[in-house]
């Protein structure tokens, strides 16, 4: 079993739609976690990081933690064909005196105009 | 700002060649620098990091090599390429408190042939 889970896609939706991304992970030591943003043939860009569960709210984008289901979800509301992109979960822990980071494979998003 | 650069951005190499691959970080002193490498549905694999210049650890056992020369200098390198190395590499750098926060490069598309 991987331990952080991503749906791969890929999603397509239309302009305006609510987007909803999830990840689940194995390893309760995660302690933080982020959502990244790639654009095709681009460096992965963060988007949201957060440490607790609970909502986290930047703009049109929210961040969802629910340690206790380990599960993580990134909402995009009003999404734009500039959202198209793939997006990473991230989550890291404590090891060895530095936060090691697993990324998920990550789920690839269209907004169709 | 911090500005992270990656060169050369595609390259194309026989098996068996060597390969040298360069990421400088401007804009912040004693970064964190990692590297990584993403294979399509796969996610991102880190193979290097490095606290500061000379120390270098090494994630997963393999023909690659990490240096760190300078401060803000991180090079990825191989003696003899072989054809699963083929990949988008990505560097990335991040600040001594916040390791998971972790920021990109633009990334080198390296096919091995």
């Amino acid at each position: 079993q991987k331990e952080v889970e991503q749906d791969p896609g890929p999603l397509s939706v239309p302009e305006g739609a609510i987007v909803s991304l999830n990840c689940t992970y194995s390893n309760s030591a995660f302690q933080y976690f982020m959502w990244y943003r790639q654009y095709s043939r681009k460096g992965p860009e963060l988007l949201m990081y957060t440490y607790s569960s609970g909502n986290k709210e930047d703009g049109r984008f929210t961040a969802q933690v629910d340690k206790s289901s380990k599960y993580i979800s990134l909402f995009i509301r009003d999404s734009q064909p500039s959202d198209s992109a793939t997006y990473l979960c991230a989550m890291s822990l404590n090891s060895g005196g530095y936060q090691k980071v697993t990324f998920g494979t990550g789920t690839k998003l269209q907004v169709i105009p | 700002s911090q500005t992270i650069h990656q060169w050369p951005a595609t390259l194309v190499q026989p098996v068996g060649s060597p390969l040298s691959l360069e990421c400088t970080v401007e804009g912040t002193s004693n970064p964190n620098l990692y590297w990584y490498r993403q294979a399509a549905g796969r996610g991102l694999q880190l193979l290097f990091y490095s606290v500061g210049i000379g120390q270098i650890s090494s994630e997963v056992p393999q023909n690659l090599s990490a240096s760190r020369p300078q401060d803000r200098q991180f090079i990825l390198s191989s003696k003899k390429l072989l054809l699963s190395d083929s990949g988008f590499y990505l560097c990335a750098w991040s600040t001594g408190r916040g390791f998971y926060e972790q920021y990109f490069g633009p990334g080198t598309r390296l096919t091995v042939t």
